[in-house]
């Protein structure tokens, strides 16, 4: 089925340790976002990727770096991993036209402890 | 700064009644705004999309206007069902200052159809 993927779905890291959250979409969309969501904050965006090769930061970049690794592909990395970045993490896709909605994947819930 | 607000923040009704959701945008120079569902941990899934340019979609039994004048959009579930038990949430897409199309999501109605 076409959409949005993401991997892994659930994570649970050591302060301190790094990983890096994957997303792919199989839509040929140029724009990608990463989210995350908390209770009662509702989803921050993170970073963007307007297109291939550009990415911007969003509203809460701190402590995040992104790849755009290809039209399809782009990842997200905790360098450095604190418990403040417990959450649920969601990428999204869409077309450059407002015409479009976003496509949204099914998330990745972390916890660090 | 756009700030999106969704009230109530949780809603239990009984099978069968029609039902109303709320989401209010403080600016109104907005491209679309979309609805989402989102079923506990799960992704978001997309039900309506409207354009600023009109008033309302439709799809099967939900129904959403926009009034972009006064920064309200209303998601209408006709006939609901223990089906329909989520959270639902608002979103606006707007230009912002550095050419990127913004999108701020409220912080979402968590409804509960009791059977």
């Amino acid at each position: 089925n076409a959409g949005v993927t993401q991997t892994p779905k659930f994570q649970v890291l050591k302060t301190g340790q790094s990983m890096t959250l994957q997303c792919a979409q199989d839509m040929n969309h140029n724009s990608m976002y990463w989210y995350r969501q908390d209770p009662g904050m509702g989803l921050r965006l993170i970073y963007y990727s307007a297109s291939e090769g550009t990415t911007d930061k969003g509203e809460v970049p701190n402590g995040y770096n992104v790849s755009r690794l290809n039209k399809r592909e782009f990842s997200l990395r905790l360098e450095s991993a604190a418990p403040s970045q417990t959450s649920v993490y969601f990428c999204a896709s869409g077309r450059d036209s407002h015409l479009y909605g976003y496509t949204f994947g099914s998330g990745t819930r972390l916890t660090v402890v | 700064k756009q700030e999106v607000t969704q009230i109530p923040a949780a809603l239990s009704v009984p099978e069968g009644e029609n039902l109303v959701l709320n989401c209010s945008f403080t600016d109104s120079a907005i491209y679309n705004l979309q609805w989402f569902r989102q079923d506990p941990g799960k992704g978001l899934t997309s039900l309506l999309l409207i354009q600023s340019s009109q008033r309302e979609q439709t799809s099967g039994r939900l129904n959403a206007s926009l009034d972009k004048s006064s920064g309200r959009s209303t998601l209408y579930i006709a006939a609901s069902q223990p089906g329909d038990s989520a959270t639902y949430l608002c979103a606006v897409r707007i230009m912002n200052s550095g050419g990127y199309q913004k999108v701020t999501f409220g912080t979402g109605t968590k409804l509960q159809v009791i059977p």
